[in-house]
């Protein structure tokens, strides 16, 4: 069975200081990554994924088979951040064959 | 193009009554996600339909079903409603990929389902 892992319910940082959301995944074939983003009244969307490897809005991942583990980084935190962050795997390729979800942390950045 | 909507976005029901929701995909899109979003449980996958089949399901009882129409819409019906079905209830939709990796899904608002 497939899962995802995200340690951290709440994490809070200040504005400028690094950030790091940890994501950990199980599953027996090659996965593919996700991280979503929820900020305040707005509806989930995508924020990068690791077979592009881009970086958006400064945050990048990158996948560590050995380790099973996405994490999401950003050197400087920015207010705008703040958000609910969602790591999620797809088990196949080819087809949106249901993403299974972290359970979410929440990124607070104060001022 | 409009995003994925959801209708309706809120909903009251009472326990052993039955409920469906709608989804309009993103125009051209062609599949069509559900998932339940539970404080408990996060973010859990219902079942996904391409050109009207089925094509993956969570684990969920056969309580909860769907259906997709030619157009790509989707709904998704729950009977006999018990007191834990009550979360909010995502669509998403998405475009074929032609590199065969997995295609980034667009999320509607949700339908808050409600159950007294």
């Amino acid at each position: 069975a497939q899962r995802v892992t995200q340690p951290e319910k709440l994490l809070s940082v200040f504005k400028g200081a690094p950030v790091e959301l940890k994501c950990n995944y199980s599953y027996s074939g090659s996965p593919e990554l996700f991280w979503y983003v929820q900020y305040s009244r707005q509806r989930l969307q995508l924020l990068l994924r690791h077979i592009s490897r881009e970086s958006i809005k400064g945050f990048t991942a990158d996948l560590n088979k050995g380790e099973t583990s996405f994490h999401l980084k950003k050197p400087f935190a920015q207010e705008e951040d703040s958000a609910m962050y969602y790591c999620a795997l797809s088990g196949r390729g080819g087809g949106a064959d249901g993403l299974t979800f972290g359970k979410g942390t929440h990124l607070i950045i104060q001022p | 193009k409009a995003g994925v909507t959801q209708t309706p976005r809120y909903l009251i029901k009472t326990r052993g009554q039955q409920v469906t929701l709608s989804c309009s995909p993103i125009s051209g899109h062609r599949s069509v996600s559900w998932y339940q979003q539970t404080p408990g449980q996060g973010l859990q996958f219902l079942f996904e339909y391409f050109s009207e089949t089925q094509r993956n399901k969570g684990n969920f009882p056969g309580r909860f079903s769907g259906r997709q129409f030619s157009n790509s819409r989707s709904e998704m019906n729950v009977s006999t409603l018990e007191l834990g079905d009550s979360a909010l209830y995502l669509c998403a939709s998405s475009h074929p990929s032609t590199s065969g990796e997995s295609y980034e899904q667009y999320f509607g608002p949700g339908t808050r389902l409600t159950v007294t």
